[in-house]
């Protein structure tokens, strides 16, 4: 099952202008991925945020969470059309989740954010 | 330094069938995890080795089975092939154990069942 929701589904926007994804979740993390994917080929890594962090940036992009709300959202600012894709969160869970193990390299995903950038 | 590799690229095989899929990861990493991703059900994992040892499974019936070997690199194999298989398969390697450092991905597998 996923453990993401990520909203909206798709999202389109115009060059220039700014992209906001969330992403919430259910469990207790370590750590909340966003990965970004073109037309069904392999996933890039965009950033990693600990559940200690509240915000990291890294160029245009912008990821907050909010371990409160279970949720987290990333922010790509002067979008590109080359920034079309789909865009993922991905969380992996605690150990507490696993009944005192560990999460072994299981990333649980959302369904994921299909952002459209129009020149 | 060189990505995470898999081979083949496209597989396309018939119900019944079976098939293997090859993961190299990245120069270091130890940690090689798979997933699975349709249309359907989004990307699901499937199994994670370290050390040549599975350390844990996801929810996949028992037709599908990997290995590791000692320099890391990672085979998957699915036996009987059902329509359903037809999928993207990806892997991806970490250099420490678990998903508490950075998953590098893979460009992916696409197996078509026919």
């Amino acid at each position: 099952s996923q453990q993401g929701e990520e909203d909206p589904q798709a999202l389109s926007i115009q060059e220039g202008e700014n992209a906001t994804m969330n992403c919430s979740y259910k469990t207790s993390i370590n750590n909340l991925q966003w990965y970004r994917q073109n037309s069904g080929r392999g996933l890039v890594h965009l950033i990693l945020i600990r559940s200690n962090e509240r915000e990291k940036h890294s160029g245009r992009l912008r990821v907050t969470l909010d371990t409160s709300k279970k949720s987290s959202s990333l922010l790509i600012t002067a979008s590109r059309a080359a920034d079309t894709a789909s865009y993922f969160c991905a969380t992996d869970a605690t150990a507490r989740e696993y009944a005192g193990g560990t999460s072994y390299g299981k990333l649980t995903f959302g369904q994921g954010t299909i952002l459209t950038v129009h020149p | 330094k060189a990505g995470v590799t898999q081979t083949p690229r496209y597989l396309i095989k018939t119900r019944g069938q079976q098939v293997t899929l090859s993961c190299s990861p990245i120069s270091g990493h130890r940690s090689v995890s798979w997933y699975q991703q349709t249309p359907g059900q989004g990307l699901q994992f499937l199994f994670e080795y370290f050390s040549e040892t599975q350390r844990n499974k996801g929810n996949f019936p028992g037709r599908f089975s990997g290995r590791q070997f000692s320099n890391s690199r990672s085979e998957m194999n699915v036996s009987t092939l059902e329509l359903g298989d037809s999928a993207l398969y990806l892997c991806a390697s970490s250099r420490i154990a678990g998903g508490t450092d950075t998953q590098y991905f893979g460009p992916g597998t696409r197996l078509t069942v026919l």
